[in-house]
């Protein structure tokens, strides 16, 4: 079980969109539809932000949205606001409840 | 409303053994599917899925620390705990507990964390 490999950093300004990818093997993102995002900001714990690969928990803005294709899912910020601004792990499930995060991007608003 | 909360050392001796307890309301660890689950985070790196226990008492690990990780649960007081044998300094992270709805993969609610250093 190796690590997704996401991009270390993403930026962008306000009202821009931008996306981060998360790029895993067949055994994990591409063997299942399973893959979560979190938005993390400094000193506070994870957020779900996306389940199931493009599904909104209750009270996640719609301008959070995913997508998957083949190994590598996607998370997609539209209009950017600066409360956006925050570290961001993709999460897959692995097969045999196990699960593997992938490194995190941080993202700026410019 | 579901909440969790982590609590251990904050400071443990190289080969010295961790224990860690997530003590959590709004759910119950005996209801059918849920599952509570500890991911790590050392400071300024990624997240890292260590272990899940199902409401039936399965357990499971992940295939890198499995040798080192034990998870149990205690229904009656709303608990689980986490050891991890043989601490080494590359241990030192913020260790979080979450909470698995049944069905689902993924974890929708976390714990705080809690600051582990590995140091002698």
């Amino acid at each position: 079980q190796s690590a997704l490999t996401q991009p270390a950093s993403v930026s962008g300004s306000p009202g821009q969109s931008i996306t981060i990818s998360c790029t895993g093997t067949s055994s994990d993102v591409g063997g299942y539809n399973y893959v979560s995002w979190y938005q993390q900001h400094p000193g506070k714990a994870p957020k779900l932000m996306i389940y199931d690969v493009s599904k909104r928990p209750s009270g996640v803005s719609n301008r959070f949205s995913g997508s998957k294709s083949g190994n590598t899912a996607s998370l997609t910020i539209s209009g950017l606001q600066a409360e956006d601004e925050a570290d961001y792990y993709c999460c897959s499930y692995a097969g045999s409840s196990t699960w593997v995060f992938g490194g995190g991007t941080k993202v700026t608003v410019l | 409303q579901i909440t969790l909360k982590e609590s251990g050392p904050t400071l443990v001796k190289p080969t010295q053994t961790l224990t860690l307890t997530c003590t959590f309301s709004g759910f119950s660890l005996s209801a059918t599917g849920v599952g509570v689950g500890w991911i790590r985070q050392p400071p300024g790196k990624a997240l890292e899925w260590l272990a899940l226990v199902y409401w039936d008492d399965d357990k499971r690990y992940s295939p890198s620390l499995k040798s080192r990780l034990t998870i149990t649960k205690d229904t009656s007081k709303n608990q689980v705990v986490l050891t991890m044998t043989n601490m080494d300094p590359v241990d030192t992270a913020t260790y979080y507990c979450a909470h698995r709805l049944p069905g689902s993969w993924y974890f929708d609610y976390w714990g705080q964390g809690t600051l582990v250093t590995v140091s002698s």
